[in-house]
């Protein structure tokens, strides 16, 4: 079945840094790719996601971007700030499902 | 609007006896997913409900998982003979349709087994 796999499980950056967390799926027939930030106790909360027609997107501070060929997908966070700090997942599903396969986690923490 | 609510967000029982988790879809959502998410661990995903289609019960880890959902409403996830191996915290999801929708996570109901 499809696993995700997600790198790397913590992540420690200076304010104002760029932070970058990347995945690889295994099922080439993935089609869409969100992000969801779960902060400590509470709900994951969509932040970003991506289909496989686009290679890059762009909110604010935050990017995906996905490699079809290589399977893999990356967050990019830039001028990281310490509200950034929290457990962040990558996930992949397909077209005919919302099934999401989500990746293990990175604890990203930001300190000022 | 409301968002997705579950209850309860506490349960704590003892090994053996069952359980059932309740989740409260967002008025309208087609789509109710359930995942469990184990301390530290990523979201496991258990079932998926889609309007009247047949459920997808592919992640559900044995025979004593069942999860039933009334229409496009409450949906149930029951744990019977409960082992100290599901404790974890149960999440509930739900989304318009399908094909790649931002899913809305619920609370979830931690789940403790002594």
């Amino acid at each position: 079945g499809e696993n995700v796999e997600q790198h790397p499980s913590t992540l420690s950056v200076q304010e104002g840094d760029s932070a970058v967390i990347k995945c690889t799926y295994s099922d080439s027939a993935s089609n869409y790719f969100p992000w969801y930030k779960q902060e400590l106790g509470k709900r994951p909360q969509l932040i970003i996601d991506i289909r496989s027609n686009v290679g890059e997107k762009k909110d604010q501070r935050i990017a995906v971007t996905l490699n079809k060929t290589a399977k893999h997908f990356s967050l990019h966070i830039t001028e990281t700030q310490p509200e950034d700090s929290a457990v962040y997942f990558c996930a992949a599903s397909k077209g005919n499902t919302d099934k999401l396969i989500f990746g293990t986690g990175t604890r990203l923490q930001v300190f000022p | 609007g409301a968002g997705v609510s579950q209850s309860p967000s506490n349960k704590v029982t003892e090994k053996g006896k069952d359980v059932e988790l309740r989740c409260d879809p967002i008025s309208g959502h087609t789509a109710l997913y359930w995942y469990r998410q184990r301390l530290g661990q990523g979201l496991e995903f258990l079932i998926y409900f889609q309007g009247n289609s047949a459920p997808d019960k592919s992640g559900l880890p044995s025979d004593r998982f069942s999860a039933e959902r009334t229409g496009e409403s409450v949906s149930t996830l029951t744990i019977q003979r409960t082992q100290q191996e599901d404790s974890a915290v149960y999440l509930c999801a739900s989304s318009w349709g399908s094909g790649g929708r931002e899913q809305y996570f619920g609370p979830g109901t931690r789940l403790t087994v002594t």
